[in-house]
């Protein structure tokens, strides 16, 4: 059964850091891991897909890897503002028939400090 | 270009109640999903459904039912609330190929409360 952790539980840093977040899956055979901002009261927003054949994925300041040897996704957000606090959600596919069902880990609560 | 739409964004049952939870999505996606989000739990998949007709069953989908008569709704049916079914529920929606992984789609959220 796909089991999905995530560390640290919450993060607090000031303005400009360079940060990393941590996800790690039991069940390395996967077809992608997607990590997804939530907003307070708010629904989830896809970051960033990454595919089982990709090892990174950018977009703007966020970077994503998987390494699925070791079962582990990293998000790396660069030179943070005020405007990434939020909780930061890793989902990683179950193994079934359609690779559309997710199994999503506890998340990381992020607040960056002006 | 609204997505995922849920309604209604809050609701208060009393137990024993029944209703609906509404999602509809106007992008085309043959898949649809339910998920119920709790505090220290994450979310966790309730139904989904592949297409119009299809639906089937997550982690968690006791006291729930669902269909899929259409390709842009997937309604989510409390028959009898339960307090234990206090939670934020969320529906999400993708393209779905086989071999072919697409983006998810999510509402804004249904925030539950039965009492």
């Amino acid at each position: 059964k796909q089991e999905v952790t995530q560390i640290p539980a919450a993060l607090s840093v000031p303005e400009g850091e360079n940060l990393v977040l941590n996800c790690s899956f039991t069940d390395s055979a996967i077809y992608n891991l997607q990590w997804f901002r939530q907003d307070p009261g708010k629904g989830l927003t896809s970051l960033l897909l990454i595919q089982s054949s990709q090892r990174e994925q950018t977009s703007g300041r966020l970077n994503a890897s998987l390494d699925k040897s070791s079962g582990r996704s990293t998000l790396y957000i660069a030179a943070s503002q005020p405007g990434d606090s939020a909780t930061y959600l890793c989902a990683a596919p179950l193994r079934d028939n359609y690779g559309q069902n997710f199994v999503f880990g506890p998340g990381t609560r992020l607040s960056v400090l002006p | 270009n609204a997505g995922v739409t849920q309604t209604p964004k809050f609701q208060v049952l009393k137990t024993g109640q029944s209703m609906t939870l509404q999602c509809a999505q106007d992008m085309n996606h043959e898949y649809m999903s339910w998920y119920r989000q709790d505090p220290g739990m994450g979310l966790r998949l309730i139904h989904y459904s592949v297409g119009a007709g299809i639906t089937d069953q997550g982690e968690v989908p006791n006291g729930y039912n669902v269909s899929r008569s259409t390709t842009e709704d997937f309604p989510l049916r409390l028959l009898s609330a339960a307090p234990s079914q206090t939670s934020v529920y969320f529906c999400a929606s993708s393209f779905y190929a086989r071999a072919v992984i697409t983006e998810a789609f999510f509402g804004q959220g249904t925030r539950l409360t039965v009492v």
